[in-house]
């Protein structure tokens, strides 16, 4: 089975720059969750979808930042403008169940973000 | 206030020495899971070992054991016999029931294995 795959590994863009990142979970898992790690700081969470639909999306640092997941397959989350501080690593997770505790997810490895 | 703290931002160790990688969390919910999670150079986050807040026992998965001190708020990580590719960045994480599908991870201990 394929894992998470994410897109593009790494990209580098100019301040005030759009950037789409895309994920693809793994198939027929329904959750798809967004993660981001700024350098040096902890992993933090920024969202979770439900199919198409966004289940929670406290994480989400401002209004900058945009996530859709169109017909609960792949999902993407765009930076615009990107800032300085936008720059670190962007994690996608899925998982087939929730409700648990023990549940984990599976992680994509990935997009390494940098603002210039 | 941070939920889980990682106080090692980097560790060295002997290959086939055993080596603890530190975790402490912060809950108040009786009901959550801890987990451990690996990152070597090429980025993945690879899940290591998971550690239920009812479970009575340690947990084990081969050469990795969790040392779950209930009491403490601490679930240490201990690998075995270290191996040059345990070189990565190890994260602690945990979920509470009252917050559902949200992790929370520390800030990652660099792990380096010297031949």
């Amino acid at each position: 089975e394929a894992g998470v795959t994410q897109f593009p590994s790494h990209s580098v863009i100019e301040k005030g720059q759009t950037v789409t990142l895309r994920c693809d979970p793994i198939s027929g898992h329904d959750n798809l969750y967004w993660y981001r790690r700024v350098m040096g700081k902890e992993i933090k969470f920024l969202l979770h979808f439900v199919k198409e639909s966004k289940q929670d999306e406290s994480g989400m640092p401002n209004n900058r930042f945009l996530a859709e997941r169109t017909g609960g397959t792949y999902s993407t989350l765009k930076v615009q403008p990107a800032e300085l501080e936008d720059s670190g690593v962007y994690f996608c997770a899925s998982s087939q169940a929730v409700g648990r505790v023990s549940y984990g997810y599976t992680f994509g490895s990935g997009t390494r973000l940098t603002v210039v | 206030a941070q939920k889980i703290t990682q106080t090692q931002p980097g560790m060295f160790v002997q290959e086939k020495e055993a080596v603890t990688l530190d975790c402490t969390y912060d809950t108040s919910d009786p009901s959550y899971g801890l987990f451990w999670y690996k990152q070597p150079s090429s980025g993945e986050m690879i899940f290591l070992i998971y550690q239920g807040s009812y479970d009575q026992q340690n947990a084990t998965e081969g050469r990795y054991s969790l040392n779950f001190q209930k009491a403490r708020k601490s679930a240490n990580l201990v690998i075995s016999a270290s191996q040059l590719g345990d070189s990565a960045m190890y994260f602690c994480a945990m979920r509470e029931r009252s917050t559902g599908n949200q992790f929370y991870f520390g800030t990652g201990t660099s792990l380096t294995v010297i031949p």
